[in-house]
């Protein structure tokens, strides 16, 4: 079965420390993977979007990388806007439609 | 650019009774999604319109639930009967493409 699975489920940080979420996928066939940033009452907003293994997108203290196994959404000192849930989603070959992880909260401390 | 536009932004309603949802896209996108995001869980996809015809309902439950896209534009997502289990958020989404999807704000639903 195809999954999706973010880690972890909740990350708290101090402002200017750096890390990294995780996204691990269990798919049939990779076509593509997404990383939405969803604000609380607000739908997901689009950030990237990786095709291939070795692929890296950034955006301004964002950057997400893609393995065959796992993509990673690395920040690098983070801000308290940058809080968020962050959310992982796959397209999986012969399918049409996103599949999407449970997120990860992230809480950035002044 | 005007995003996507979903009304009402909250409902509260009591279990059996039915609701609507509505959701106007981005101007040209062919492409309309409708999403179930449970609290602390991610968006599952309910239904999946390409113009007018359906792509994906798998997860529709269809004893209950039921969708349409009239013209190709505007879609209505209905609830009928409503169960407890059916509170969450209900957002949609358009692309102009296949999957790069931009989502409305969604409907926070209450059923008690």
């Amino acid at each position: 079965e195809d999954q999706v699975t973010q880690s972890p489920e909740a990350l708290r940080l101090q402002e200017g420390e750096s890390s990294s979420l995780n996204c691990s996928y269990t798919v049939s066939g990779l076509r593509g993977l997404f990383w939405y940033r969803q604000d609380p009452g607000k739908g997901p907003e689009f950030l990237f979007t990786l095709y291939s293994a070795g692929e890296e997108k950034e955006k301004e203290r964002l950057k997400a990388t893609l393995t065959k196994k796992e993509s990673f959404l690395h920040i690098t000192a983070p801000k308290p806007e940058d809080s968020a849930t962050y959310l992982c989603a796959v397209i999986i070959q012969g399918a049409q439609k996103l599949v999407f992880g449970q997120g990860t909260r992230l809480t950035i401390n002044p | 650019e005007a995003g996507v536009a979903q009304s009402p932004r909250y409902k509260i309603i009591e279990k059996r009774q039915s609701v609507a949802f509505w959701c106007n896209p981005i101007s040209g996108h062919a492409t309309l999604y409708w999403y179930q995001q449970i609290l602390g869980q991610g968006p599952k996809l309910l239904i999946q319109f390409q113009n007018n015809g359906v792509v994906d309902d798998s997860q529709l439950p269809k004893d209950r639930f039921s969708a349409e896209r009239l013209k190709g534009v505007d879609s209505t997502l209905k609830i009928q009967p409503a169960k407890l289990e059916d509170s969450a958020v209900y957002l949609c989404a358009s692309s102009p493409e296949l999957w790069r999807a931009f989502f409305g704000q969604g409907t926070r639903l209450t059923v008690v």
